[in-house]
Formats: structure tokens, sequence, C-alpha cells
């Protein structure tokens, strides 16, 4: 199993642009989140899933959209991206419920 | 707000010693507990994690203290290791919601050979 995967691993974005952060498991996990995770500031929910179809806003929705058209992927999308989404965002999956979470290796973004 | 706050900000020990991480929080829905470990440019992975109805929780040199009434709750690492130097957060969520977790601000760990 590859686990959870995100991509690109590093992006740099000019304010205004519109991006798609990509992340995918292959562990037939039905739960799955995106953060954002700054300096002093620990990890912040930005919107989570609990299966295909049902997504619901996190702590720090507003800038961001996703879908879940299926079980494996999970888009985190920047509409117009600012410089406050400088950030390291962060995928994970459960399988249910909050036990062992696992988390993507992150995905580095600067907004210029 | 914070809804999980965590202190220190950072924490130094010498090898063989002890490491302690508290967390307090307010929000009595909240009924899981878990800590995680991150490295750096490294997602983070949990580590350890516990119900409120215990008040202890053992795995290894890592354990977790729960005090429910006080609503905080600490990890200790024992005989504290150079590999243990990392980042650690504390989360809660109420487990009912799904997966709506609120992590800590996070503790950096440096342990002295």
């Amino acid at each position: 199993n590859a686990g959870v995967t995100q991509t690109p691993k590093f992006q740099v974005l000019k304010t205004g642009q519109s991006m798609t952060l990509q992340c995918a498991q292959d562990m037939n996990h039905e739960y799955m989140s995106w953060y954002r995770q700054d300096p002093g500031m620990g990890l912040r929910l930005i919107h989570y899933s609990v299966g295909a179809g049902i997504t619901d806003q996190g702590e720090v929705p507003n800038g961001y959209n996703v879908s879940r058209s299926t079980t494996e992927d999970f888009p985190l999308r920047l509409l117009s991206a600012a410089p406050s989404q400088t950030s390291v965002y962060f995928c994970a999956s459960s399988p249910r419920g909050p036990e062992t979470q696992y988390f993507g290796p992150g995905t580095r973004l600067l907004v210029l | 707000q914070q809804q999980v706050k965590q202190s220190p900000q950072s924490l130094i020990v010498q090898k063989g010693g002890i490491s302690i991480i508290n967390c307090a929080y307010e929000n009595t829905a909240f009924d899981y507990f878990p800590w995680y470990q991150q490295f750096p440019g490294k997602g983070p992975a949990l580590l350890i994690a516990i119900r409120p109805d215990v008040s202890e929780k053992k795995e290894g040199r890592f354990t977790i203290s729960f005090n429910k009434s006080a609503k905080q709750f600490s990890l200790h690492i024992m005989d504290s290791q150079p590999g243990d130097s990392a980042t650690y957060f504390c989360a809660a969520t109420p487990s009912h919601t799904g997966n709506q977790f609120y992590f800590g601000t996070g503790t950096s760990l440096t342990v002295i050979p």
C-alpha cells in the first residue's frame, strides 16, 4: 500500500491564481481530512469527509473547496490564492471514526 | 480561540530523562485524545491515544495521563532518547461528529545525548 499520497510536494502561486492539491489513499478509508500547518498554530482542520459524496467544513474553510466523488480521492481547491494561504497542507485518512488517522507527506504552498 | 492549549512550546531534555508535555481543553464533548509525533519534513504520525474512561494509558516508554475533572491530559516520555527529538502535538475530537480534530500548537522536543 502507498498509504496517503499528496501532489505536488511544493508549489509556488501568484496571488489570485487557482490550483488543486491532490490527495489519494489506497487503504479504502471512509474518513478523509485536509489540514493546514502554520508555525506556532499547530494543525487546523480545513474540510473533512466521512464518505464519498459527503463533505463538511472544519475550523478554517474560507477560500477552499473540496469534493469527494470517490472513496480514494479528496482534492482541495484554492479558488483565488492569497498570501495568507501560504502554508503546509496535510491530507489524512482513517478507516472509520477518529482512531488511527494516517497523514500524507504534505504539500508546501507559497503564495506570492 | 485555541480549543486545545499545549505547553511548553519547546523542551530540552537530557538523554534518559523524562519529557512531559501538557494539554488542556474546555469542550466537554471531546472524547478522544490522541498524541502525534512529527519529524521535520514529514506528516504527523499517531503515537498514542486515550479516551476519558481511563486515567492512564501506557505504550512502551510513552504514557498518557488524563484528568477528566481538570480537563487536562499529558504525555510522558520515559528514558528519553535522541531519536525522540521531534515535534509533538496533542489533539482532541468529539468523535460522534466524524473527524473534527482540534490540535494543540505543538511542542518541539530536543533530547541531548
